[in-house]
């Protein structure tokens, strides 16, 4: 069965520096979809940065970068210069094939300090 | 503006009692889901929808039932039957490929069993 394991409860990060959140996967199936939310206090998750199995290069938006170390099964969040309002959940998913149900990890809380 | 809009944002019940969260979306997205978050955890899965007149269950629908009458609208109604409705629960909607079936989400709904 699919899975996703975000082993970090916790981190801080002073701000302006940046912070990489890990998040590993695990799936028998070559195609699928990765993909990093973020969840402020107000409860909304945003969406920041999806990587395809497929896709040659590592994902970029802005700010976000995923590093996808297939081999590893590895999809970590890096959030370059980090801001104070970078402090919220965040959240690794994937889509299982076939594309409809995306299963989540347990999230991890970043801290921004000023 | 194109968004998923949940109503109520917070909802109170009385134990027994079967209530209905509702979820609409303009963003003309065949797939629709409905997820439950307890506190400092990640989401779980409770119903999915592809298209219209069709739904599955997710990991724990128990307790819960949906309708997707309208492509626009799905909305879920926690039964008397869930032992510990009391959650956060997000209503998403996803796009097709390329873009990978990205889950987009509203704001959410507060239900507290009084």
């Amino acid at each position: 069965a699919q899975k996703i394991t975000q082993t970090q409860p916790g981190m801080f990060v002073q701000e302006k520096e940046a912070v990489t959140l890990d998040c590993t996967y695990d799936t028998s199936d070559p195609s699928y979809g990765l993909f990093w939310y973020k969840q402020p206090s107000s409860g909304e998750m945003i969406f920041l940065i999806y990587q395809g199995s497929y896709d040659q290069q590592n994902a970029t938006e802005g700010r976000y970068s995923l590093n996808f170390q297939k081999a590893r099964k590895s999809a970590n969040l890096v959030i370059s210069a980090s801001q104070l309002g970078d402090s919220a959940m965040y959240f690794c998913a994937m889509r299982e094939p076939g594309g409809f149900k995306t299963i989540f990890g347990a999230g991890t809380r970043l801290f921004v300090k000023a | 503006d194109g968004g998923i809009t949940q109503s109520p944002k917070y909802l109170f019940r009385k134990e027994g009692q079967n209530v209905t969260l509702s979820c609409e979306q303009n963003l003309n997205h065949d797939a629709m889901y409905w997820y439950r978050q307890d506190p400092g955890q990640g989401l779980r899965l409770i119903y999915y929808s592809q298209i219209v007149n069709d739904f599955q269950k997710g990991d724990i629908a128990e307790g819960y039932s949906v309708s997707r009458e309208k492509k626009e609208s799905f909305p879920l109604t926690v039964t008397s039957a869930q032992k510990n409705p009391t959650a956060f629960y997000l209503c998403a909607s996803s796009i097709g490929l390329p873009r990978g079936n990205t889950i987009y989400f509203g704001e959410g709904s507060w239900l507290t069993v009084v």
